[in-house]
């Protein structure tokens, strides 16, 4: 039963342009929510996060959108450059568990052409 | 500051074995996780160890066990090795305070059962 969906496989965009990568969740005690980004060979590391009380969060480039209504999180790349080719993972944590407990969807694999 | 680091990075070992990876974490950090990421699963928790004690499980077979040292370094061994057990094992660093703390991932170790 996978509690973080994230239906997308795979996103082609071109350099730029806005990536929009999607993530549904389902457990309503998850209330602390991350994205990581992770390149070949390497551990995922930390992009972004969202509290469940804040509806939107940025950091430059990246933007973090949850919809607690519909249990839904977006990650928004604006612009997007051909380093950002990587596989992005969400996650979502809750307080029951320390917040030390990630779960973590299947991942969406971002290419992001020249 | 030193990273996260994992030993072996890489592995073969064959069904019916057993294996044991280690896991140093940051310098300071007393919460060590292991992941499990495969193809069709992506990435699932094992379990979290804090000052020597398991804190948190996921839902994997008992074969797979872990321990923390007093160092906070930690080990994770896998019995009577199964085909499925294939995988990247990263481990995650963090301070543990419960608070939303970042986790730190490290490179992992490819394991691969023939």
């Amino acid at each position: 039963d996978q509690q973080v969906k994230q239906n997308s496989p795979s996103l082609s965009v071109q350099e730029g342009r806005i990536s929009i990568l999607n993530c549904d969740y389902t457990n309503s005690m998850f209330d602390y929510f991350l994205w990581y980004k992770k390149y070949p060979a390497e551990g995922p590391t930390f992009l972004i996060s969202i509290s469940s009380i804040k509806d939107k969060n940025e950091d430059g480039r990246f933007t973090v959108f949850l919809n607690k209504s519909a249990k839904h999180l977006s990650l928004h790349i604006v612009p997007s450059q051909p380093g950002d080719s990587a596989v992005y993972f969400c996650a979502a944590s809750a307080r029951y568990s320390g917040y030390s407990t990630l779960t973590f969807g299947k991942g969406t694999m971002l290419l992001v052409s020249p | 500051k030193a990273g996260v680091t994992q030993t072996p990075r890489y592995l073969i070992k064959t069904r019916g074995q057993q294996v044991t990876l280690s896991c140093s974490p940051i310098s300071g950090h007393r919460s060590v996780s292991w992941y499990q990421q495969t193809p069709g699963q992506g990435l699932q928790f094992l379990f979290e160890y804090f000052s020597e004690t398991q804190r948190n499980k996921g839902n994997f077979p008992g074969r797979f066990s872990g321990r923390q040292f007093s160092n906070s370094r930690s080990e994770m061994n896998v019995s009577t090795l199964e085909l499925g057990d294939s995988a990247l094992y990263l481990c995650a660093s963090s301070l543990g305070s419960g608070s939303r703390d970042e986790q730190f991932f490290g490179p992992g170790t490819r394991l691969t059962v023939l």
